[in-house]
């Protein structure tokens, strides 16, 4: 499979805990992007990585979390002292710097208790 | 007044009748427009992406693009109950040459045998 792979796919955690989640872009693709999305609403931006470097960060992105992508291929997103508010699906895009469309992978779904 | 507005639905249309879901868009500079559809529990998986005013088919999907009422349409023809899943629309409000996707809530389409 070439697609974006997520992982994990599922995450439960406790308040408080931190978390971590992974993704893999499709290979050829220097653009990754994070998203989430809350039960009956859209993906919400998060960031933007052009190769190693982040790009964009959004306002929705608060000290807790950060994001890397160390060596320009996967990135990684934690969340520290995870709060209830957390709770959501967190979707990994990428694309390829000739083209606009984004190409999304499953998802990590996060549960904080 | 939310940047990408949709009718969250449901709508229900009989199978083998066409489905139009609409969406508009606050910022008059957006360029490009895209439509996802997502199923329940899954990830958005893209359907189709237009820049230009006027129409673009893709096989059973047509989508319409009229920037100066600042409206975006897809139309749905044969609809099966397989197409049955929220359609998200989104708007690029990138700069500098990358993306940021900007989506709707969705629209819930149901489609009954």
């Amino acid at each position: 499979d070439t697609g974006v792979s997520q992982n994990p796919r599922h995450k439960i955690t406790k308040r408080g805990q931190n978390v971590t989640f992974r993704c893999d872009p499709i290979s050829e693709h220097n653009r990754l992007y994070w998203y989430r999305q809350t039960l009956g609403q859209g993906p919400e931006f998060l960031t933007y990585f052009q190769n190693e470097a982040q790009l964009e960060k959004s306002r929705l992105l608060s000290d807790r979390f950060s994001a890397e992508r160390p060596k320009g291929s996967f990135s990684t997103l934690e969340i520290q002292r995870t709060e209830q508010g957390d709770s959501a699906m967190y979707l990994c895009a990428s694309s390829p710097s000739s083209q606009e469309t984004q190409y999304f992978g499953p998802g990590t779904r996060l549960l904080v208790l | 007044q939310k940047e990408v507005e949709q009718n969250s639905g449901p709508l229900s249309v009989p199978e083998g009748a066409i489905a139009s879901l609409n969406c508009t868009y606050s910022d008059r500079g957006s360029q490009s427009f895209f439509w996802y559809r997502q199923y329940s529990g899954k990830s958005p998986e893209l359907i189709m992406f237009i820049y230009s005013n006027g129409d673009k088919e893709d096989g059973r999907f047509t989508a319409q693009l009229n920037k100066a009422s600042q409206y975006v349409s897809l139309l749905i023809r044969d609809s099966q109950p397989s197409d049955s899943a929220t359609y998200l629309c989104a708007v690029n409000r990138g700069s500098g040459g990358y993306n940021k996707l900007i989506f709707g809530a969705g629209t819930r389409l149901a489609v009954h045998p």
